[in-house]
């Protein structure tokens, strides 16, 4: 079965201006969780979806947002970006919200803001 | 939410030494455990998982982590690394709200 897909795997944005990124979960899953990856930093929890609604979020500022739709798929996007929002966004995607389930992982987009 | 800590950032090995990656959280409570690998160029992909009874869990490729509810510590370890064992091993807590990861550690095995 297909695995999560993330697009664009690769964005140059410059400062101030915003983007969006899109992940598409495994078909069936209801979860999807986005998390920020740097060199030292490790994985940082954005927030998570289940069915539409953002169940929780992490410590980040305002500018990052997101949603799911009705078909599982979501988007997050980030406004007024700045040189340290360079990173790579990881999606998540798993069965339901619990902790029981695994976590499958996009290749993930590379945002380089210039 | 609860943290995690990975107290090595990188791990040099020769072929068939043994590793042992330490990890540590936080939280208290009732918890669900996991070893995540990053191969350079690929997705995260899970080595193994604990969610509840014998504390020593097997993963793939000869993996092994022991769940110390005392200590709050699920260590990975593997006794012989091979040259394909480099990569990057990230631990995870799940405390039934969200999974925390850690920062990650480095492992690079010299041929």
């Amino acid at each position: 079965k297909a695995g999560v897909t993330q697009t664009p795997r690769y964005l140059i944005k410059t400062r101030g201006q915003q983007v969006t990124l899109s992940c598409s979960p495994i078909s069936g899953h209801r979860s999807v969780s986005w998390y920020q990856q740097t060199p030292g930093q490790g994985l940082q929890f954005l927030f998570e979806y289940f069915s539409e609604t953002q169940r929780n979020k992490g410590n980040f500022p305002g500018r990052f947002s997101g949603r799911q739709f009705s078909n599982s798929r979501s988007e997050m996007n980030v406004s007024t970006l700045e040189l340290g929002d360079s990173a790579l966004y990881l999606c998540a995607s798993s069965l339901d919200w619990t902790g029981f389930t695994e976590a499958f992982f996009g290749q993930g987009t590379r945002l380089t803001v210039v | 939410a609860q943290s995690v800590s990975q107290h090595n950032h990188h791990v040099i090995l020769s072929e068939a030494a043994s590793l042992e990656l330490g990890c540590n959280y936080s939280y208290g409570g009732t918890v669900n455990l996991f070893w995540y690998v990053q191969y350079p160029g690929q997705h995260l992909q899970l080595l193994l998982k604990y969610f509840s009874g014998d504390p020593l869990v097997k993963g793939i490729k000869g993996f092994e982590a022991e769940f110390i509810k005392s200590k709050f510590s699920f260590n990975l370890r593997k006794p012989s690394v091979q040259w394909s064992d480099t990569a990057e091993y990230f631990c995870a807590v799940n405390d039934d709200n969200d999974m925390r990861f850690g920062a990650g550690t480095r492992l690079t095995v010299k041929p």
